[in-house]
């Protein structure tokens, strides 16, 4: 079955870069795009990026000069890096399947403190 | 970038309530899609292509709608429906939600 499940640090100081790993199964990024959402803590949804089957990529442009997505396929991961953190940028991180979000990750939460 | 508005923000309902939330585009989509979370989870599937419930939603749930307006409607609250729920536009890039509706139990 599609699963996808996020991983990385827990908490990040402010100015330094955030790097999450997206490891999904039951399907390969050949197949589906991938998308990453982010949410803070008691706000709604915000889209980021999506790298897609061919592996081109799109960026929120809110977020596009501190945003890179990428992947291995071989390895089945999607990655995010994301530079110059701020405590705005305290959220949980979610990867998704595209184009229909139908599958979800169960999300990393990301503190920014120092 | 297409901005999405649902309304009403926050709403209470008591069980066998009609319920109604809507969802404006700030231009023309094709589809409108919707998703439930509730506190602690990832975003649920909800209704899909405008219309279509994901596997497993209760058929007291519709959605409809074209253009720039669409909504999710209960035809009869139950305490389970107690959740956020958010729109969603994939017609283009960027993706955008809606702010989401935070529905309590009355």
């Amino acid at each position: 079955q599609v699963q996808l499940k996020e991983s990385g640090p827990g908490l990040v100081q402010p100015s330094q870069t955030l790097s999450l790993t997206c490891t999904v199964s039951g399907f390969s990024l050949t197949s589906y795009h991938v998308s990453w959402v982010r949410q803070p803590p008691g706000k709604g949804l915000e889209w980021m990026g999506v790298i897609w089957t061919g592996g081109s990529t799109a960026y929120n442009s809110l977020l596009k000069s501190r945003l890179s997505i990428s992947r291995d396929t071989s390895k089945s991961q999607v990655f995010l890096k994301m530079n110059s953190l701020q405590t705005e940028d305290t959220a949980t991180y979610y990867c998704a399947t595209e184009p229909s979000f139908a599958y979800w990750g169960q999300g990393t939460l990301v503190t920014v403190s120092s | 970038e297409i901005v999405l508005t649902q309304s009403p923000t926050t709403m209470a309902a008591s069980p066998g309530e009609k319920v109604t939330i809507t969802c404006r585009a700030s231009s023309s989509v094709s589809y409108m899609h919707w998703f439930q979370q509730k506190s602690g989870t990832s975003p649920k599937p909800w209704i899909y292509d405008t219309s279509k419930l994901a596997s497993g939603v209760p058929d007291r749930f519709s959605g409809s709608g074209s253009g720039t307006s669409y909504s999710l409607t209960i035809s009869s609250m139950e305490a389970e429906d107690a959740a956020t729920y958010y729109c969603l536009q994939r017609s283009s890039y960027p993706r955008t939600f809606g702010g989401g509706t935070k529905l309590e139990l009355k």
